[in-house]
Formats: C-alpha cells, structure tokens, sequence
C-alpha cells in the first residue's frame, strides 16, 4: 500500500472531449509526476509538480496540464481528446524532487477514448 | 538520448528456481539511480530493488538482487527461490536529469510467469 490513490479507477470519453484525473498523495509529499502507459508500453513521463509550480515536462502538447494543490492532491487535465490517448494514466507521490527519490504510485486511471 | 533496453519480452521460471532479467541503457549522466519496478495485474507500480550509480557494490533485497554493470550500462535483476506472488511486469527505469528535471526512463518491460 502506497498511501496513493487516484480517482476514477476506469473512465470512457469520446474524441474531443476534455477529461479530468485526480490524484492524492501522500501526506507530505512535496512532488507529484503523471505518467501514460499505452497498452504493452511502459509509462512515459507527462510531466512534475513540485510545491504547486510545474517543474519538468516531458514529449507532450499543451493539452495536457496538470495542478497540485497545497492538501497534496493534484489533477491531470487533457483537452481535445484523440484516440491515441487511451492509455494508463499513473500518479507518483515522492518527498522531494532529487535524483535519489523513489516514487510512490497510485493504481492509475484507465481512459479509454471512442 | 537516453533509452532503456528490455529485451526479453517475456520469461518463464519454475517455482523455486532463480530466473534473471536483463535490462540495458543508455545515458550521458555519470551519477543516477537504476530501479526496477513490479507492476502485477493490479497495475500498481511497486518498487523492487534501487541502485545507486556510484556504488560498486550490487544492490540485494531479500531473494532480489542486481548485476550492475555501469561501463556496460547494463543493470540486470536476478529473482531467487522464485514464488508464484513474483508473477507480473517488470520494468527497468533508470532515474536522470533532463534540464534539471529528474524522471523515469522506463522499458519497455518483461512479462514474468511463475510456473508451479
């Protein structure tokens, strides 16, 4: 049990419609990460939040966005939705942001896009 | 840029037996962190076993330990005395910096069954 949970468990949008994922963290972690995972794939970086201020991105377009709040939930937001974005959408909690911190993973947010 | 190599898609092991998995990468960073990670059908990625990159000395958890071999850029897991719960995904990420940002590189993944 990683103290991460994240909300939906499953969701079904259609092409072009705008989704919202949530994600709680553990209690004092100051870092959240979002991560997609395409069937068969393993997860790719979305992008990093550290105290609320957006602080690494990775290959993906302005659609995707994200926010942490300070009672250690965040949100991922993807607008116009294609079908390429089916995927596994994982949250991460760590205490910092450093090079030696291990991240804690919630179950992730199945979305599948028709 | 910087890849991660899995390429054994899948493996079988027996029970009780000892199964290794292979994992190569490639980055310009002489100080990181390797993980592996476990994601069973469940889909929650569980940490194994973590390597710092500047240690020699291989990494053991329990029945898991690693073969890091760092001019190689070759970091392998052996699992021993294999159990049926060791069933599931597992993925090599090494951790490193892109402008400032640390992150995960994950592969591609190897499937592992347990057979009894």
């Amino acid at each position: 049990e990683t103290g991460v949970t994240q909300s939906p468990t499953h969701l079904i949008k259609t092409r072009g419609q705008q989704v919202t994922l949530r994600c709680s963290s553990q209690s004092g972690h100051n870092t959240v990460s979002w991560y997609q995972q395409a069937l068969g794939q393993g997860p790719q970086f979305i992008f990093q939040y550290y105290r609320e201020e957006e602080n690494g991105r990775g290959n993906f377009p302005p659609r995707f966005s994200g926010l942490q709040f300070p009672n250690y939930s965040s949100e991922l937001n993807v607008n116009a939705l294609e079908l390429d974005d089916s995927a596994l959408y994982l949250c991460a909690s760590s205490l910092d942001s450093g090079e030696s911190e291990k991240l804690f993973f919630g179950s992730g947010t199945q979305l599948s896009v028709l | 840029a910087q890849t991660v190599t899995q390429s054994q898609p899948e493996m079988s092991v027996q029970e009780a037996e000892t199964v290794t998995l292979s994992c190569t990468y490639d980055t310009s960073e002489s100080d990181y962190y390797l993980f592996w990670y476990k994601q069973p059908p469940s889909r929650q990625m569980i940490l194994v076993i973590r390597q710092e990159a500047y240690k020699q000395q291989n990494a053991t958890e329990n029945r898991f330990s690693v073969n890091f071999q760092k001019a190689a850029k070759s970091f392998s897991l052996k699992i021993s005395d294999s159990q049926l719960g060791d069933a599931a995904m597992y993925f090599c990420a090494p951790h490193v910096s892109t402008s400032g940002t640390y992150k995960y590189i994950f592969g591609t993944g190897t499937r592992l069954k347990v057979l009894a």
